[in-house]
């Protein structure tokens, strides 16, 4: 089964700070990775995906994300946080013959102190 | 084009009663998942429908269940309501094909559901 862990149920940062949000993930296969972001009262939006092309993603609103299979993490940083950025994070993970349904983490509220 | 759409957004209902959700996909989109999100649980997924099927299932009683219609739009059903089903049901649309794995799911608003 697979599985994804993310450290940090709350992370803040000061406005202009790096941003790190942490996911590991636990997969048979090479699996397929997402992040998604949900602001309040909202649904779910992409910010990027790996599906092994490349093991350095670039998302959107300045976000990246590195594939590490040594480590099987797929962190997500972004060189300078804005306070746009406070939100919720999720990473999440499909394949295995699970079709295209996605294993959450347990997500990450990141804060931005002006 | 237009996104996902969910409706209602905010429903309100009682212990032991029944409610249908629905969720209009991205034109063009042949596969639709569900997923319940609370604080407690976090996301989970309840299951996905493509081409009027059930494609597959997630960990719920039979209680949660779901349709699709030719035209892709689909429905989930919960009866008899429980406390615990308080969340905030979220669809989520896809092309799918080769089987889907790997493809960005949309997502829609979600519907707040509150059962007292």
């Amino acid at each position: 089964a697979q599985s994804v862990t993310q450290l940090g149920s709350h992370v803040s940062v000061s406005e202009g700070a790096l941003v790190l949000l942490r996911c590991n993930y636990s997969s048979s296969v090479p699996p397929y990775l997402f992040w998604y972001v949900q602001y309040p009262n909202q649904g779910l939006q992409l910010l990027l995906k790996y599906t092994s092309a490349a093991t350095l993603v670039k998302g959107i609103n300045g976000f990246e994300a590195e594939f590490k299979k040594s480590e099987t993490s797929f962190h997500l940083t972004k060189p300078s946080a804005h306070m746009s950025d406070a939100a919720e994070y999720f990473c999440a993970v499909s394949g295995n013959n699970a079709g295209n349904m996605l294993t959450f983490g347990g997500g990450t509220r990141l804060m931005v102190k002006p | 084009k237009a996104g996902v759409t969910q409706t209602p957004r905010y429903l309100i209902k009682t212990r032991g009663q029944q409610v249908t959700l629905s969720c209009s996909p991205i034109s063009g989109h042949r596969s639709v998942s569900w997923y319940q999100q609370t604080p407690g649980q976090g996301l989970q997924f309840l299951f996905e429908y493509f081409s009027e099927t059930q494609r597959n299932k997630g960990n719920f009683p039979g209680r949660f269940s779901g349709r699709q219609f030719s035209n892709s739009r689909s429905e989930m059903n919960v009866s008899t309501l429980e406390l615990g089903d308080s969340a905030l049901y979220l669809c989520a649309s896809s092309l799918a094909g080769s089987g889907g794995a790997g493809e960005t799911q949309y997502f829609g608003p979600g519907t707040r559901l509150l059962v007292l």
